[in-house]
């Protein structure tokens, strides 16, 4: 059973589009994390939100952690080919015997055409 | 170092043959995780190390799997009688420890991809 539920799984689209990508859970976090991995490579960190409700931007990337902080959202504006890659959300806790431990989603594999 | 490195980059073994992997972290990072990450999916997590302490093996699939982190830096996971169904990419993070690693994240390494003929 997979914490993290991320969809959709697979995303192609065409230079200059919008996109959204979910992350969803059953399960309160503390923090979550999202990261982009591109072929051949071990995954980056591009945020982490802790704050239900919080926005962050990083450039043409809209994150957002859910009030009630058991989902997340990662918005692409004016997609470009080089935002192609892996993305990957992850989940933390705080406390107790997990603290530390990340887990992940099984990813949106998602291609920007040119 | 500058980063998280994993050796080897490419391993093939034979089945039934015992393999060791290993990971260097980067200087300062005291928490060190191991994760296996099947093609286009998420990592998922094996054990993890707060110096040379292991706090968490629940992921290991079973007991061939062992990892160990002696001097509290470099570890090794080792698989012993190697199968088919171990083939995948490895990989290795380290992390600020505890709390450090829920808002700073992971370095993750470039992993060891393991194939098992």
């Amino acid at each position: 059973t997979q914490l993290l539920e991320q969809s959709p799984q697979f995303l192609s689209i065409q230079e200059g589009e919008n996109l959204t990508v979910y992350c969803n859970s059953s399960s309160v976090f503390s923090s979550l994390q999202w990261y982009r991995q591109e072929p051949g490579e071990g995954p980056v960190l591009l945020v982490t939100v802790v704050t239900g409700g919080e926005v962050k931007k990083l450039k043409r990337l809209t994150f957002q952690f859910g009030d009630a902080r058991k989902d997340s959202s990662l918005h692409i504006t004016a997609a470009q080919p080089g935002d192609t890659g892996l993305y990957l959300c992850a989940g933390a806790w705080d406390r107790g015997s997990t603290l530390g431990r990340l887990y992940f989603g099984r990813g949106t594999q998602l291609t920007v055409w040119p | 170092g500058a980063g998280v490195s994993q050796s080897p980059r490419y391993k093939v073994t034979k089945r039934g043959q015992d393999v060791a992997l290993r990971c260097d972290p980067i200087s300062g990072h005291v928490s060190l995780y191991w994760y296996r990450q099947a093609l286009g999916q998420g990592p998922e997590f094996l054990t993890y190390f707060n110096y040379e302490a292991q706090q968490d093996k629940s992921g290991l699939p079973n007991d061939r799997f062992s990892a160990e982190r002696p001097e509290g830096s470099i570890s090794t996971l080792t698989i012993q009688r190697t199968e088919q169904r171990d083939s995948a990419m490895y990989r290795c993070a380290s992390s600020l420890v505890g709390q450090g690693a829920n808002r700073y994240g992971y370095t993750f390494g470039s992993g060891t991809r393991l194939t098992v003929v």
